[in-house]
C-alpha cells in the first residue's frame, strides 16, 4: 500500500452531515489524488494535489473539497453527505520521478443513510 | 473522448488458460497506459504498464499489447491462475503537470480450478 494509510477505513454517517476522510502518507510525495469507486463507474477523480496548499478538481469534484497543509496529509471533506456519495474512496500518490505511477491506499468505505 | 472503454466485463477461464482483457480509447493525447488488479477489500495495485512508442511489454505471465493505429490496448495473462482471480481495470493518461488517469470500468476475472 506504498506507505499510505487511510482513515477511517469504514463510516456510516447520515444524510446532511460533514464527514472527513484522511490519506496519510509517510515519504513525502509532492502528488497525492483522491477517488471514488463505484460499480459501473471505475475510479474516479475527485480532487489531486500537487503540494501543500496547492489542489485542483477532478471529474466529479462536486460536493467535496480538499486542504493539504501539510505534504503527508490530504484531508477529503464532503460538507454535506448525500446519499449519492456513497461510495469507496482511495487516495492515492504519485512518486516524483516516475511517469505516472499511481499507488493506492487501502480505501475507505463510506455509507451515507 | 476522455474515456476508456474496457471489455469485457467479466471472464471466467480455466486454470492454465490464457485470460484477455481489451480496452480502447478516443484521445489521441493519451501516452500513459497502466492495468491495476484489484483483489476485494483492497487498493488497486499497479499491474504493468505501457507508453505507445512499443507495441508490446512482458513482465512474467502479464503481457500488454498495444495497436496505436486502432487506438486499443489489451492485457493477456497466460498460464492463468486461481490467484489471478480479481479485478482487473484499465486506465490511460497525458502528459501535463497533473497527470490524471482515466480509468476503464473494470473486468472481474475467474481463474476456475
Amino acid at each position: 500500500d506504498a506507505g499510505i494509510t487511510q482513515s477511517p477505513r469504514h463510516k456510516v454517517t447520515e444524510t446532511g452531515t460533514p464527514v472527513t476522510l484522511r490519506c496519510h502518507q509517510t515519504e513525502n510525495h509532492r502528488y497525492m489524488y483522491w477517488y471514488r469507486q463505484d460499480p459501473g463507474h471505475g475510479l474516479r477523480l475527485i480532487h489531486y494535489s500537487y503540494g501543500v496548499k496547492d489542489t485542483d478538481k477532478g471529474e466529479v469534484s462536486d460536493g467535496y473539497s480538499v486542504s493539504r497543509s501539510k505534504t503527508e496529509d490530504f484531508l477529503l471533506t464532503l460538507e454535506s453527505a448525500t446519499s449519492s456519495q456513497t461510495s469507496v474512496y482511495f487516495c492515492a500518490i504519485r512518486p516524483s520521478g516516475t511517469y505516472n505511477e499511481q499507488f493506492f491506499g487501502p480505501g475507505t468505505r463510506l455509507t451515507v443513510l | 473522448q476522455q474515456q476508456v472503454k474496457q471489455s469485457p466485463q467479466s471472464l471466467i477461464v480455466q486454470k492454465g488458460g490464457i485470460s484477455i482483457i481489451n480496452c480502447a480509447y478516443e484521445n489521441t493525447a493519451f501516452d500513459y497506459f497502466p492495468w491495476y488488479q484489484q483483489f476485494p477489500g483492497k487498493g488497486p495495485a499497479l499491474l504493468i504498464a505501457i507508453r505507445p512508442d512499443v507495441s508490446e511489454k512482458k513482465e512474467g505471465r502479464f503481457t500488454i499489447s498495444f495497436n496505436k493505429s486502432a487506438k486499443q490496448f489489451s492485457l493477456h495473462i497466460m498460464d492463468s491462475q486461481p490467484g489471478d482471480s480479481a479485478t482487473y481495470f484499465c486506465a490511460a493518461s497525458m502528459s501535463g503537470a497533473t497527470n490524471k488517469l482515466i480509468f476503464g470500468t473494470g473486468t472481474l476475472l475467474a481463474v476456475q480450478p
